[in-house]
């Protein structure tokens, strides 16, 4: 069965660094996503990508975020300068349609900056 | 704007014993339902969902959750627990039409199955 990947399952990286997170979604899905889930708290949505541009973004995806599809088959989130309270687990998800429960989600990534 | 609750953020039970999860909502439109469940190391998975129609809704592993609209609730039930249950339970709603289909996550539930 097809699944969304991401890597790196673990980041750790300093304050103020840049970060790329990188997911490749199920091959034939056309609306990619990014949540987040801080520490004991609810995933929240980051931010929705289709047909090359963002599609919807919530207030957490300022701009210190962005994302891409660099080729065919990555898509990645990018934090320019990390915060503390960047640190969180992040995941991808792809659908074929733009409704939830299409999605696919991936493992996620750790991310912890120190 | 909509919420989720999830009222408990852990759930220990013993194998065999019945569960409920419990997820509460709030939205000033129609909404669609969501269970998600998340094995250690996996992504977030599908469990089942609630769109219309019967407000009782099946997943093909024993579980099953109700609609009740005059509750805003949404709870999961299992009858009988396995120890392959133990994962962490999220509930999400989002609208039914028009607007933003992102969906609202509540912050999970952590099902703790004991032998």
């Amino acid at each position: 069965e097809p699944e969304v990947t991401q890597t790196p399952s673990h980041q750790v990286t300093q304050m103020g660094q840049e970060v790329i997170l990188r997911c490749v979604p199920i091959s034939n899905h056309l609306y990619f996503y990014w949540y987040r889930q801080i520490l004991g708290q609810k995933v929240e949505f980051l931010v929705s990508f289709y047909n090359n541009e963002i599609s919807e973004k919530s207030e957490i995806f300022d701009d210190q975020f962005s994302v891409e599809r660099p080729d065919g088959s990555n898509f990645t989130l990018k934090i320019r300068s990390t915060k503390l309270e960047d640190s969180a687990m992040y995941f991808c998800a792809s659908s074929r349609q733009v409704r939830i429960d299409t999605q696919y989600f991936g493992p996620g990534t750790r991310l912890t900056v120190l | 704007a909509q919420s989720v609750t999830q009222l408990d953020s852990q759930v220990p039970v013993f194998e065999e014993a019945p569960v409920e999860l419990r997820c509460n909502y709030s939205s000033s439109v129609s909404v669609y339902l969501f269970w998600y469940v998340q094995y250690p190391n996996q992504g977030l998975q599908l469990l089942l969902k609630y769109l219309s129609g019967s407000t009782l809704v099946e997943s093909i592993n024993g579980f099953e959750a109700e609609f009740n609209k005059s509750q805003t609730s949404f709870h999961l039930r299992k009858p009988s627990v396995h120890i392959s249950d133990t994962a962490e339970y999220f509930c999400a709603v989002s609208h039914a039409s028009g607007g933003s289909y992102i969906p609202t996550f509540g912050r999970g539930t952590s099902l703790i199955v004991h032998p």
